[in-house]
């Protein structure tokens, strides 16, 4: 299986940027990193994917370093309402298409 | 813009009974993935179909659980003989190719 390693935990203060780290040091080269968030009694979200250049959108930032091994989701300003599990995944280029997801990184954002 | 719809919300049934749960996709997504989730934990792949075709599957899809997307739209999802460790939330998900996956809101199972 295709696992990546978060921390368990981050905190953060509002309005304040968050760093999310992830491990995938097994990625090959076509995978895709995606990242996810579920808050609390919802259905994931889908937040950002990228396979070797940074994005950006209107969610988040994710950069990836240059030997594919490791990401940062980038939230520029937390909110509240960011508080939330964070799920990075890699998601086979093929028709192999399993998504193997961890326990993720709980980020608690305080006022 | 409608999203991934997953009907019913919540089933409650006895062990032992059969249950079928069912997944309406985005219209333009080719590929379909079932998960399941319990408390604290991540999603679990159950299997994720490319139009009707089912590519992969994991270990429990080849007991009591089965999936079908027979015209690669909708898709069912079937557990025979339920028991009460099959209790979680059976989550939906659909992308186009390998883009973001698009998540329904889930159907939660609780096994009496």
């Amino acid at each position: 299986d295709a696992k990546t390693t978060q921390p368990n935990s981050m905190e953060s203060n509002e309005e304040e940027p968050v760093h999310l780290p992830c491990n995938h040091s097994t990625i090959s080269g076509t995978d895709y990193i995606h990242w996810y968030r579920q808050l609390p009694s919802q259905g994931p979200e889908y937040v950002i994917h990228g396979l070797t250049s940074n994005v950006n959108n209107r969610m988040a930032s994710l950069a990836i370093a240059e030997d594919r091994k490791s990401s940062t989701l980038i939230l520029h300003r937390a909110t509240l309402r960011d508080a939330a599990v964070y799920y990075c995944i890699q998601i086979l280029n093929t028709n192999a298409g399993k998504s193997t997801f961890g326990d993720g990184t709980t980020l608690t954002v305080k006022p | 813009d409608t999203g991934v719809s997953q009907d019913p919300r919540h089933k409650i049934t006895k062990r032992g009974q059969n249950v079928t749960f069912r997944c309406d996709p985005i219209s333009e997504h080719n590929r379909l993935y079932w998960y399941r989730q319990t408390l604290g934990q991540g999603p679990e792949f159950l299997t994720y179909f490319q139009n009707e075709a089912q590519l992969e599957k994991s270990r429990l899809l080849s007991d009591r659980f089965s999936a079908e997307r027979p015209k690669g739209s909708f898709s069912t999802l079937e557990i025979q003989r339920t028991e009460q460790g099959d209790s979680a939330m059976y989550l939906c998900a659909s992308s186009l190719w390998t883009q973001g996956q698009y998540f329904g809101p889930g159907t939660r199972l609780t096994v009496t």
